[in-house]
């Protein structure tokens, strides 16, 4: 019963590095969604996806890209990371936002770019 | 478009204490809100969900109530224990349906 799970945990990058962080969900959800949380910010939405192969862009999808090509697995790229970048990042997946099911969070990945 | 506050920032309360979470949002027109609770270095996990129709839930401790009228829901912790200690959140399907809008949070701290 894992519910969302995001990988990595944590991670150091350099200015200019690329690298792809994964969220897997096991409850066949539909929406999936990635977001970004500093402090006195909030948490701001960069992308989702409202099904596979599906993908929109979020409040803040400057610098990043996702896919979605399998319904459990949403993926968010960083092409070339930025200290603006830096930050903790979670997943959340929902069956859909009209339901009475609850969005489900993952831990977060804590993204620091040097 | 939505916009979710949160009432107080931060609350400090003594252990045992009643007390009571502000979400207040602008469009009245909403399907569902989420009662979140997020501790230090984790995640959100959901503590309760109020559809559109109902006036509130209830789940131990805590109960939340919703008046789409007003834009307000509240969120009460009964008897508060220092393990209620963590960031509570609301959040509402934004118009379009296909996302959510989070409130900025209430940091609750509840001494022993």
């Amino acid at each position: 019963n894992a519910g969302v799970t995001q990988t990595p945990k944590f991670r150091v990058l350099k200015t200019g590095q690329s690298m792809t962080l994964l969220c897997a969900q096991d409850m066949n959800h539909e929406y999936m969604y990635w977001y970004r949380q500093d402090p006195g910010m909030g948490l701001r939405l960069i992308h989702y996806s409202v099904g596979e192969g599906t993908t929109a862009k979020g409040e803040v999808p400057d610098g990043y890209n996702v896919s979605r090509l399998k319904k459990q697995n949403f993926l968010l790229g960083l092409e070339s990371a930025a200290p603006s970048q830096t930050s903790v990042y979670f997943c959340a997946s929902t069956l859909d936002s009209y339901s009475n099911q609850p969005q489900h969070f993952g831990d977060g990945t804590r993204l620091s770019i040097l | 478009k939505q916009e979710v506050t949160q009432i107080p920032a931060a609350l400090s309360v003594p252990e045992g204490e009643n007390l009571v979470l502000n979400c207040s949002f602008t469009d009245s027109a909403i399907y569902n809100l989420q009662w979140f609770r997020q501790d230090p270095g984790k995640g959100l996990t959901s503590l309760l969900l109020i559809q559109s129709s109902q006036r509130e839930q209830t789940s131990g401790r805590l109960n939340a109530s919703l008046d789409k009228s007003s834009g307000r829901s509240t969120l009460y912790i009964a008897a508060s224990q220092p393990g209620d200690s963590a960031t509570y959140l609301c959040a509402i399907p934004d118009n379009y349906g296909q996302n959510f809008v989070f409130g900025p949070g209430t940091r609750l701290s509840v001494l022993p």
